[in-house]
């Protein structure tokens, strides 16, 4: 079985500019989380998708927003990038069950310059 | 609002010597998560404990669940050079019995197992 998927996996934006990413969950998989990782905030919770919608979110600003499609592929945007958004954004997908676990994805490597 | 803190956070150890990282967290929860992530890698699923003393066990590492102390242990057993990494324990905050998929991450234990 084909593990997360997450395009792409590195991407230098500048400051002021939007982004788009990308991640595939194992199939059979309905709920995708969002993630960030920061040398200084460590791993924060974004937000989580299920059947298209949004059922939880952490604590971040607007700028940051998603999607989830019918195939359960999610998309996360960050809008007006600041040099603070340079990060590992890491998506995990689980089964919705009493005894799930989360699966990572690779990771992409955003860098906001 | 819920906290999650481990401690050591880093260890560095010999080869061959035991030691165990703490995970206490702050509010109800029975999801616990132990994750190992490499330099520059995603986070690798290393146990999941989801009741009051569960305790699970593979290869040097055993991890265990005390939900009415909220803390969780993870247990290096005569540890190697191929451990070294950085630990994570996560707890998902259950919400009226049912998971959230919100986990709350700890801020990890970098381990150095020196030859």
């Amino acid at each position: 079985k084909a593990g997360v998927t997450q395009t792409p996996r590195y991407l230098i934006k500048t400051r002021g500019q939007q982004v788009t990413l990308s991640c595939s969950p194992i199939s059979g998989h309905r709920s995708v989380s969002w993630y960030q990782q920061t040398p200084g905030q460590g791993l924060q919770f974004l937000f989580e998708y299920f059947s298209e919608t949004q059922r939880n979110k952490g604590n971040f600003p607007g700028r940051f927003s998603g999607r989830q499609f019918s195939n359960s592929r999610s998309e996360m945007n960050v809008s007006t990038l600041e040099l603070g958004d340079s990060a590992l954004y890491l998506c995990a997908s689980s089964l919705d069950g009493p005894s799930y676990e989360q699966y990572f994805g690779p990771g992409t490597r955003l860098t906001v310059t | 609002e819920l906290k999650v803190e481990q401690n050591p956070l880093f260890l560095s150890m010999q080869e061959g010597k035991n030691y165990t990282i703490y995970c206490n967290y702050s509010t109800t929860s029975d999801r616990l998560y132990w994750y190992r992530q490499d330099p520059g890698k995603s986070l690798e699923s290393l146990f999941v404990l989801l009741s009051n003393g569960a305790v699970k066990q593979e290869g040097r590492l055993m991890a265990s669940l005390d939900t009415k102390a909220r803390l969780s242990t993870l247990h290096i057993t005569a540890a190697v050079h191929d451990l070294s990494a950085t630990y994570f324990c996560a707890v998902d905050p259950t919400f009226y019995g049912g998971a959230t998929n919100k986990l709350i991450f700890g801020t990890g234990t970098l381990l150095a197992v020196q030859p």
